[in-house]
C-alpha cells in the first residue's frame, strides 16, 4: 500500500507558467522528500523537508509542509519543457523506509 | 564520482524462471534499498541492507531475498517468477542514518 497520494495524477501547462502539485498522506513522518522520474528510469531526488519544517526552497522549487493536514505541496516556478517528468512525494516515518505516491506526471508545452 | 549503478538495463524472463540484479551503491555509502516500480505506479520498497544484513523488509513475499556483500554492493533475487513481477527494480543507497537515499537507473524485468 501506498503511504502518499498527489493530486493531480496529470497537468499540463504552457512553458513560463508556474506547477502545483499536492501530496497528502497518513501517519507520522520524520521527513518528506519529492523525486522527479524521467520516462521511467531512476529518480532524482528535488528536495527534503523535515516535519518540523514549514517550508523549503531549491532553485525553480518551493515546497511546503503541513503536518497538522498531513499534506504538502510542491511548486516548480517558470516552467521549462525540461521539466517535463513524473513527480512523486515519499514519506519517511524515520525507519528509513520511503512510501511513495502513484505520482503526478506534469507536460510542459512549448 | 560515480552514481548508484545497476546492471542489467533490461531482462526478460519466462514464468518461473529465476533472475538476479544487481547494485552498486554511490561511492561511500553503506546501505542500500531495494524498490519495485509496476507501470503507473510509485515504487514500492522491498527491503533495505545494512551490514550485510536485512534491516528491513516490505510486505513482498519470500519468493523475493537479497544480499549485500562486504563492498556494500547488493543482489536482488527474485525466484519462481510471475507476470505480475514485471516492473522496473530500483536500487537507492545512502550513508547509514541519512534520510536521503540516491536512486539507480533501474532494471526493467518483463516476464513472459
Amino acid at each position: 500500500s501506498q503511504q502518499g497520494e498527489e493530486d493531480p495524477q496529470a497537468l499540463s501547462i504552457q512553458e513560463g507558467e508556474n506547477a502545483t502539485m499536492n501530496c497528502s498522506y497518513k501517519t507520522s513522518i520524520n521527513n518528506l522528500q519529492w523525486y522527479r522520474q524521467n520516462s521511467g528510469r531512476g529518480l532524482v531526488h528535488l528536495i527534503l523537508i523535515r516535519s518540523n519544517e514549514r517550508e523549503k526552497h531549491s532553485g525553480r522549487l518551493r515546497v511546503t509542509l503541513d503536518t497538522s493536514k498531513k499534506s504538502s505541496s510542491l511548486l516548480i516556478t517558470a516552467s521549462r519543457a525540461a521539466d517535463t517528468a513524473s513527480y512523486f512525494c515519499a514519506t519517511d516515518a524515520d525507519d528509513y523506509k520511503l512510501s511513495f505516491g502513484a505520482g503526478t506526471t506534469v507536460t510542459v508545452r512549448a | 564520482d560515480a552514481g548508484v549503478t545497476q546492471s542489467p538495463t533490461h531482462l526478460i524472463k519466462t514464468r518461473g524462471q529465476q533472475v538476479t540484479l544487481r547494485c552498486s551503491p554511490k561511492s561511500g555509502h553503506d546501505t542500500v534499498s531495494w524498490y519495485q516500480q509496476a507501470l503507473g505506479q510509485g515504487p514500492q520498497f522491498i527491503f533495505q541492507y545494512y551490514e550485510e544484513e536485512e534491516r528491513q523488509r516490505g510486505n513482498f513475499p519470500d519468493r523475493f531475498s537479497g544480499h549485500q556483500f562486504p563492498n556494500y554492493s547488493s543482489e536482488l533475487n527474485v525466484n519462481a517468477l510471475l507476470l505480475g513481477d514485471s516492473a522496473l527494480y530500483l536500487c537507492a543507497s545512502s550513508l547509514d542514518l541519512s534520510h536521503e537515499q540516491y536512486f539507480g537507473p533501474g532494471t526493467r524485468l518483463t516476464v513472459t
